[in-house]
């Protein structure tokens, strides 16, 4: 079964710029959560989707959305760059919205901000 | 309010020793613990959790952890180190309905 797939791998953007970032969750799967890692603060929890619906939402400013569309795929968009934003972006997906459920994780999207 | 602390940010361990990575939580309620690692340039990777029952835990490459109650710890643990375990360990805890509070990480290093 492929794993959590993360497109795209790789991106460079400017300040002011916008980006989205795709994730592809586990066959099967209906939860996909989002994480902002950086040096220091470790992983911060962005936002939490089931059934195109978000569960849980972390403290990040509304320029930080998601989405869920109705084959689980997942989409997280950034608007109006800062330089702030450059970390890595992981996605992790899990079989249902059990809190028991364990997630698993794509290899994640590195976006720096210039 | 939940959160966990790994309080050593790197630990330094000999090939063939024992290791120990460090994990403390604060949950309201009943938690659930998990253990992931992340390698270089990876996404992370499930080692382990617990939700229940016995408080020993055991896992994937040898890894297993204790759940104490009493000390709201859930230390990880691995009898003999391999060079390959030289990675970045997470712990995280999740209350029911609540999402995912993860560590700050801790480095391992597995000296040869």
């Amino acid at each position: 079964k492929a794993g959590v797939t993360q497109t795209p791998r790789y991106l460079i953007k400017t300040r002011g710029q916008q980006v989205t970032l795709s994730c592809s969750p586990i066959s099967g799967h209906r939860s996909v959560s989002w994480y902002q890692q950086t040096p220091g603060q470790g992983l911060q929890f962005l936002f939490e989707y089931f059934s195109e619906t978000q569960r849980n939402k972390g403290n990040f400013p509304g320029r930080f959305s998601g989405r869920q569309f109705s084959n689980s795929r997942s989409e997280m968009n950034v608007s109006t760059l800062e330089l702030g934003d450059s970390a890595l972006y992981l996605c992790a997906s899990s079989l249902d919205v059990s809190s028991t459920d364990t997630q698993y994780f794509g290899p994640g999207t590195r976006l720096t901000v210039l | 309010a939940q959160s966990v602390a790994q309080p050593e940010d790197q630990v330094n361990v000999a090939e063939g020793n024992p290791l120990t990575v460090k994990c403390t939580y604060s949950v309201s309620g009943n938690p659930y613990l998990f253990w992931y690692v992340q390698y270089p340039n990876r996404g992370l990777q499930f080692l382990l959790k617990y939700i229940t029952g016995d408080n020993l835990v055991k896992g994937s490459y040898g890894f297993e952890a204790e759940f104490n109650k009493s000390q709201t710890s859930f230390h990880l643990k691995k009898p003999s180190a391999l060079v390959s375990d030289s990675a970045l360990y997470f712990c995280a805890v999740r209350e029911t309905g609540n999402q995912f509070y993860f560590g700050t990480g801790t480095s391992l290093t597995v000296i040869p």
